[in-house]
């Protein structure tokens, strides 16, 4: 039973150009949640959401951050015109759908822009 | 907003001795509080729960408690070991609003030997 897969684990953008992060749930799982983790900051909300619907994006900047959870295929973070302070890891965890459910986290994707 | 807080970035413990990690928070509508460690360059797991009916619960070394009045809860470990020291992250979600899970900025636990 896989865990909770990102890829990449390692992602290096020169500034301006587009971030893609994958996230694939543990199987069963129907809720994403994606974090940001800053250097020596801990972890931020962005963005939750169910396949087909964004359940919360308050943790999102406003502009060129986006995240979708389509009905088939892994959730996408996707940041465009990337800039040098958008560098941080970005962790995605997945849970199941009910009350009382802890999540489960992937190994993170650590994005470098240059 | 920062709706869970852990106010202590950092906390230095001897082995065998207790590490007692402290949280609050603000929405009285969380009802599951939940407690993660992380390594580096790791993805944080999951170590212990708590639901807001109850005010404990233990699993091993680990024991979590919960003051609803106050809005705090606090991880004890004992006793404390080296292989511990790790960065401790509270986490509380809400049912009513589809588990929507919100976590503090994490406590850096270091276990001296």
């Amino acid at each position: 039973n896989a865990g909770v897969m990102q890829n990449p684990r390692h992602l290096v953008r020169r500034r301006g150009q587009e971030a893609r992060l994958r996230c694939s749930p543990m199987k069963g799982h129907s809720h994403v949640y994606w974090y940001r983790q800053l250097p020596e900051e801990g972890l931020k909300f962005m963005v939750y959401l169910q396949k087909e619907n964004i359940i919360d994006e308050s943790g999102m900047p406003k502009e060129r951050f986006s995240a979708e959870f389509p009905k088939e295929g892994p959730s996408i973070l996707r940041i465009q015109q990337v800039v040098r302070g958008d560098s941080a890891a970005y962790f995605c965890a997945s849970t199941s759908w009910g009350s009382n459910t802890e999540a489960f986290f992937g190994q993170g994707t650590r994005l470098t822009v240059v | 907003d920062q709706q869970v807080k852990q106010n202590s970035p950092s906390l230095s413990v001897q082995e065998g001795r207790i590490s007692i990690l402290n949280c609050d928070y603000t929405n009285s509508m969380f009802d599951y509080f939940l407690w993660y460690k992380k390594y580096p360059a790791e993805g944080p797991t999951f170590l212990i729960s708590i639901s807001s009916i109850k005010d404990k619960n233990e699993d091993g070394r680990f024991t979590v408690f919960l003051n609803k009045s106050a809005k705090h809860l606090s991880l004890h470990i004992v006793p404390s070991q080296p292989g511990d020291s790790a960065v401790y992250f509270c986490a509380a979600s809400e049912a009513q609003n589809n588990n929507d899970m919100r976590f503090g900025a994490g406590t850096r636990l270091t276990v001296k030997p």
